[in-house]
């Protein structure tokens, strides 16, 4: 598709349960970001993949947050027995390149809404 | 990254302009000034950059100050679809671009 593809759109799930959340970049965009947003607040930064270095996992909240990018392309954010708190939407975007040209555009998903009851 | 403070809410009459500022006092002299919109339910997307001198593309206009301590984002004529939450966000070339909590655009018919 033409733009940052995220699944499931929705996903409801019990406490204590493992969700997997699936990002597909741009076609070409070598950085891949994950943020979370909370129901009425900003975004939180989580992940960042740039090419083949190494991740910059510095947001994620807990141990329980993972991800990983495969091939440089699909990335999957993997969130281990789910705590209420863990319910927001979670956004992938990428851009071309890595944005320290302070110029470069990210293009952002429409997002996957997790629910943790 | 610089701090940014923006207007929680504002409101506008359809077809008209709407100036949204945001002020980034502590900005440096290398940070770029990005406008992104979030519409309800989506995802962010990019509106407008720049650094020192005004920019104007097909979807707004930025005016940023002599000093470039603050910034104004400039839409021309609102419409309804115009309606979301505005983020500034000064960055300085990291990916960690912090969004902040915007200013929400109600725009009446």
């Amino acid at each position: 598709g033409a733009g940052v593809s995220q699944s499931p759109s929705n996903k409801v799930t019990e406490k204590g349960k493992d969700v997997e959340l699936r990002c597909d970049p741009i076609s070409g965009h070598t950085a891949l970001y994950w943020y979370r947003q909370s129901l009425g607040q900003g975004l939180e930064f989580l992940i960042y993949f740039q090419g083949n270095s190494a991740p910059d996992k510095s947001g994620l909240p807990s141990d329980r947050f993972s991800a990983e990018r495969t091939g440089g392309s699909v990335s999957t954010l993997t969130i281990q027995r789910t705590q209420q708190e863990d319910s927001a939407v979670y956004l992938c975007a990428s851009s071309p390149v890595g944005t320290r040209s302070s110029g470069n555009t990210i293009y952002f998903g429409e997002g996957s809404w997790l629910t943790v009851v | 990254d610089a701090k940014t403070t923006q207007p929680n809410s504002m409101e506008s009459n359809e077809e008209e302009p709407v100036h949204l500022p945001c002020n980034h006092s502590t900005i440096s002299g290398t940070d770029y000034i990005h406008w992104y919109r979030q519409l309800p339910s989506q995802g962010p997307e990019y509106v407008i950059h720049g650094l020192t001198s005004n920019v104007n593309n097909r979807m707004a206009s930025l005016a940023i100050a002599e000093d470039r301590k603050s910034s104004t984002l400039i839409l021309h004529r609102a419409t309804l679809r115009d309606a979301a939450v505005y983020y500034c966000i000064p960055n300085s070339g990291t990916y960690k671009y912090i969004f902040g909590t915007g200013t929400r655009l109600k725009v009446l018919a």
